[in-house]
This record gives C-alpha cells, structure tokens and sequence, in this order.
C-alpha cells in the first residue's frame, strides 16, 4: 500500500532557529500533499495544502512566513518553522493522495514532534 | 470546517462490537462520509468510506442512515489494540487540488476495556 514517511519523527531545536520537516510518498507519486499541526489532546488542524510545482495555499490564520512549504517534486514536500518559538511547539503530520488509489488514498506519515527550548 | 459530531469519548469490552456514532446533519449530496482513527502519537490511519450505501472492509462496517444525516462505524470484535481517537469526516470529492482537503473534527476516544 501507500506509504508515506516523514522525517525526522522528533526534533528539539532552540528558539529562534528554523527547523525543516521532509514528508516524502514512498511507492507512489503526489501532487498534492497537506500539512496538519495538532497540539496535545487535540484535533489535528489543517495549516497547508501543498501543490507540486506551485505555490502552497494556507488555511486562515496560518502564516505563510513563518511555515514555508516547499513541494519541489511529485515526492516530496517540505515545512520549515522558521524563527521557532516555544508555541510553535507541536505535532506536525503530513499527508498525501495516492491518485492511483482513487478518492480514499489518503495516507497520512507519522508525524514529527517538534520542541522548541 | 468540521461539519460532524461526535460524542467526545466512549468504552468497549474487549471481544464485543464497538459502535462508534457520527451526526452529520448537513451532509451534501455529494460529499462521503470517511472514518479514520489515530492511536496515541501516530499519523491517522484510513478505516473505511461510504456515499450512501452500507460498507464492510476487513476493519470495520459503516452504517448510513437513509436520509444520510448520521453513521455508524462497527467494529464487530474490538481488541485493545483497537484503543485510538476515531474520526469522522465529511468530504466531497474534487478533481482539482482545492476542495479535497481533509478538516478532522474532535473525534471519539474510544478505549477498549480487557
């Protein structure tokens, strides 16, 4: 099946420092992936939704400064905190959409928990 | 915007069914209802999905009520591994890269009891 990895799966970095965040799609190729924050026993919350070859769309309320989404090929796509504070503090988790598999091929990676000190 | 609700949290005898219920009330015609589940500290995994008619997978059956304002997800034998945060989303399907995002709603924490 689909298969989506992200790495690294748990960073700590200090405050002030940009931190970046891969989500490639393993066995298969995405045009369009999405990036999700969820804080401790919450919902995961939708920040981006990255396309290939073009510039990502925000959700409302997310900077776009300060989460640079770069989806430079059909596998992968990235997102750098940039300036990380402590609130920045979370549980980032991508996803992408296997076309081949039709309207339900969402596979989601497995998050990156990211500290900021 | 999460168009769903469900009930915050739920238990479940190990071996017995789960019954994990979702009210979406202003369904479009046109939108599926999709269930997935997340276990503590892991990307959500993809249960099952329906348009109007009943599903079965090896996973799990989802139940939709006639008038498609409201499902039920089953899961016929629960085991403790099945302990996870269950959603369900609302979503239509598009052929452009807009609309076919996914907004998770609150979910059902749903723990299975040895």
């Amino acid at each position: 099946g689909a298969v989506v990895s992200q790495h690294p799966s748990r960073v700590i970095c200090k405050s002030g420092t940009s931190v970046k965040i891969e989500c490639r799609s393993l066995d298969f190729q995405a045009t369009t992936m999405f990036w999700y924050r969820q804080f401790p026993k919450k919902s995961l919350m939708l920040m981006a939704t990255s396309n290939e070859g073009s510039k990502a769309t925000y959700e409302q309320g997310v900077e776009k400064d300060k989460f640079l989404i770069n989806h430079a090929s059909l596998t992968l796509s990235t997102l750098t905190v940039t300036s990380a504070h402590p609130e920045d503090s979370s549980f980032y988790i991508c996803s992408a959409r296997d076309q081949s598999q039709g309207h339900y091929g969402y596979t989601f990676g497995s998050g990156t928990r990211l500290t900021v000190v | 915007d999460a168009k769903t609700t469900q009930p915050p949290s739920m238990d479940c005898a190990e071996g017995r069914a789960a019954n994990l219920p979702c009210n979406h009330s202003t369904i479009s015609g046109n939108e599926y209802v999709y269930w997935y589940r997340q276990i503590h500290s892991q990307g959500p995994q993809y249960i099952i999905h329906g348009l109007k008619n009943n599903e079965t997978n090896e996973m799990a059956s989802l139940i939709i009520t006639e008038d498609r304002k409201s499902s039920t997800l089953i899961l016929p034998h629960a085991t403790l591994r099945d302990t996870a945060v269950y959603y369900c989303i609302v979503r239509a399907h598009s052929g452009s890269n807009t609309g076919n995002q996914f907004y998770f709603g609150t979910g059902t924490s749903l723990t299975v009891i040895p």
